[in-house]
């Protein structure tokens, strides 16, 4: 499975929306785009996850670029309850699920 | 729905004793299941899959004789680690795939091992 790139951390304000890249320039045509996220001491959540059209869900939108080589995660309206590790995953339909660094996003009141 | 629930949150245990983790998808069926460790501030690592009836797979690194693991029906999963040391003191995380339906991974709360 492509190998990910995400910033380290990131900062939002409140109410703002908060995006987030994600960078996988060595994607192949069948590995969808996954999208984790993990509140301290918690188990990852599932946001969203994508091919190759743009995906809007009640949590969040995937913004996947017209080559595939990267893309952004969009939390319309941050929240304080939405500071998480955010995990930007590459994979094949059916294969199993590993993680990278991910993003520390801190949403500031 | 979707929910994996794990037993018990948080354990704590005798160095050389086993310890028994259960994982249960509540509203679902799930055939396969994997089981995570997560060291403080690092990522999670896939320790193994298990698949409904069938003996689990195993990453790279890990000794299965010592997290053993069992996959008994569609809605349960156990990992055992047995003869627990200090070193295996960390956060260990389920998540389940739905049979036959959406791909995404559901994932338990977590449960903490402190192994004194």
């Amino acid at each position: 499975d492509a190998k990910t790139t995400q910033p380290t951390s990131m900062d939002c304000a409140e109410g703002r929306a908060a995006n987030l890249p994600c960078n996988h320039s060595t994607i192949s045509g069948n590995e969808y785009v996954y999208w984790y996220r993990q509140i301290h001491s918690q188990g990852p959540q599932y946001i969203i996850h994508g091919l190759k059209n743009n995906e809007t869900n009640e949590m969040a939108s995937l913004i996947i670029t017209e080559d595939r080589k990267s893309s952004t995660l969009i939390l319309p309206h941050a929240t304080l309850r939405d500071t998480a590790v955010y995990y930007c995953i590459v994979v094949v339909w059916g294969n199993k699920l590993v993680f990278g660094a991910g993003t520390i996003l801190r949403v500031k009141s | 729905g979707a929910v994996v629930s794990q037993h018990p949150s948080r354990v704590i245990c005798k160095s050389g004793t086993s310890v028994k983790i259960e994982c249960r998808s509540l509203d679902f069926q799930a055939t396969t299941m994997f089981w995570y460790r997560q060291f403080p501030k690092q990522s999670l690592m896939l320790m193994a899959t298990s698949n409904e009836g069938s003996k689990a797979t195993y990453e790279q690194g890990v000794e299965k004789d010592k997290f053993l693991i069992n996959h008994a029906s569609l809605t349960l999963s156990t990992l055992t680690v047995t003869s627990a040391h200090p070193e295996d003191s960390s956060f260990y995380i389920c998540s389940a795939r739905r049979a036959g339906g959406p791909h995404e991974q559901y994932f338990g709360p977590g449960t903490r091992l402190t192994v004194t």
